[in-house]
């Protein structure tokens, strides 16, 4: 089975701070992806990468940059938290693209961040 | 632009009805991949089909159902004989192909209540 972990299942932190969010997936999947979900919003993409040390803006990528050394982890970074970066940020992977063959992203459990 | 409308946002049924989850996309793309997700109370996301846009047979797994119709670009999701365990968040996802790499587009978002 497919397992992506995420390092922290709640946290807090003050405004200003730089945080580190950590995922990791163990099934050697090439793609990783970071979202955030708010109520009313869905899931939004915020950065994704497609192979070790590349990355890709998604959808929302401003306040946050990411870091992919090696190829089981996928790192998300607040620079300089926020409040209205208080959110759940979801990590996710799947393998690459092949053929016609779009595969299923896998998700973390979630990491429910809150910004003072 | 990739975009996936879920129009009802909550709904609340009690256990043995049947209930129909909506989600209607739009794309440019002729060769594209739909997904439902679920996301129960614990957060994590979890995978439950993957059509792609040659297939349109409808496909039964269990109390879950989907049917897919091209011609209104709808993928919609039925439940039968609903339980108290059916209780989630359910999401539905557009894939999106850029060259090698994907990513999907999720939309907002049901939230299914199932009353004992």
């Amino acid at each position: 089975d497919v397992k992506v972990t995420q390092s922290s299942r709640y946290l807090v932190k003050r405004t200003g701070e730089k945080v580190f969010l950590e995922c990791v997936q163990d099934m050697d999947h090439e793609n990783m992806f970071w979202y955030r979900q708010d109520p009313g919003l869905g899931l939004r993409l915020i950065y994704f990468s497609y192979d070790v040390k590349m990355k890709e803006k998604g959808d929302i990528p401003e306040g946050y940059s990411v870091s992919r050394e090696k190829k089981e982890r996928f790192s998300l970074i607040l620079e300089s938290a926020s409040t209205n970066q208080t959110s759940m940020y979801l990590c996710a992977s799947s393998l690459v693209l092949r053929g016609s063959i779009y595969n299923e992203q896998f998700f973390g459990p979630g990491t429910r961040l809150t910004v003072l | 632009a990739q975009k996936v409308t879920q129009a009802q946002t909550e709904i609340s049924v009690v256990e043995k009805e049947d209930v129909t989850l909506d989600c209607v996309y739009e794309t440019r793309d002729t060769t594209y991949y739909l997904f439902w997700y679920k996301q129960p109370p614990s957060g994590e996301l979890v995978f439950l089909i993957r059509r792609n846009s040659f297939d349109e047979q409808n496909e039964i797994s269990g109390r879950y159902s989907w049917n897919f119709q091209k011609s209104t670009s709808s993928f919609n999701f039925t439940i039968t004989a609903s339980q108290v365990v059916d209780s989630a968040v359910y999401f539905c996802a557009l894939s999106e192909v850029t060259g090698a790499n994907s990513k999907l587009t999720f939309g907002k978002g049901i939230t299914l209540s199932v009353r004992p």
